[in-house]
């Protein structure tokens, strides 16, 4: 089973509907974080959680929500779906890497998403 | 300023020759982490390499190696002896900041190898 699970890995809807992306993680690991991609634009970061009780926003957050509903689980939303929203969403995790640094961001497979 | 530069958006290498994909960084930490990741035409980001801002030695895993030049800032991947498989986008990402809590990826390099 992989350590970062996204659901669904592929979806197609229409603009005005809400969708909700989900990731689950088995690392134990209290950091996770959302990105999209976009071709030519590399990985931009959505939101990100510390742990269950902190969520901050990242580079390009408007039109996005999230939820942190447990340490293992980290889902994010989109209330109002538009099609520039249409990309490739990555939910990744972390370890804290006090004092270190060497610790990667682990991926999931990635949601492909296309809003009409 | 971008902090992860890609200053290649594709390449073209032949099987079994060596190739070099530029990254170039930007930080004022004195502690940072470089990482690289491989991302095949399936959509999976594969963790491939790090190196450590205090490594003196650059870091090595099987055929892929980093050159990595603190005073430039460049964290260049190296693939030897490419193989077909390795065709794929190549993303460099930095950790940085307090607790080391920001991450930041580059715009990424496709790379395509020729039989």
């Amino acid at each position: 089973d992989a350590d970062v699970t996204q659901t669904p890995r592929n979806r197609i809807t229409k603009t005005g509907k809400r969708i909700m992306l989900e990731c689950s993680q088995t690392k134990g690991h209290d950091r996770m974080y959302w990105y999209r991609q976009d071709p030519g634009l590399g990985l931009r970061l959505i939101y990100y959680s510390f742990d269950v009780k902190d969520i901050n926003k990242g580079e390009i957050s408007d039109g996005y929500s999230v939820s942190r509903q447990a340490q293992a689980k980290f889902s994010l939303s989109l209330e109002s779906a538009i099609p520039n929203q249409t990309a490739l969403y990555f939910c990744a995790t972390s370890s804290p890497g006090e004092e270190r640094s060497n610790q990667p961001q682990h991926f999931g497979d990635g949601t492909r998403l296309s809003i009409l | 300023a971008q902090k992860i530069t890609q200053t290649q958006p594709g390449m073209f290498v032949q099987e079994k020759e060596a190739v070099t994909l530029d990254c170039t960084y930007d930080t004022s930490d004195q502690s940072y982490g470089l990482f690289w990741y491989k991302q095949p035409s399936s959509g999976e980001m594969i963790f491939l390499i790090y190196q450590g801002s205090y490594d003196e030695q650059n870091a090595t895993e099987g055929r892929y190696s980093l050159n990595f030049q603190k005073a430039r800032k460049s964290a260049n991947l190296v693939i030897s002896a490419s193989q077909l498989g390795d065709s794929a986008m190549y993303f460099c990402a930095m950790r940085e900041g307090r607790n080391f809590n920001k991450f930041y990826f580059g715009s990424g390099t496709k790379l395509n190898v020729k039989p």
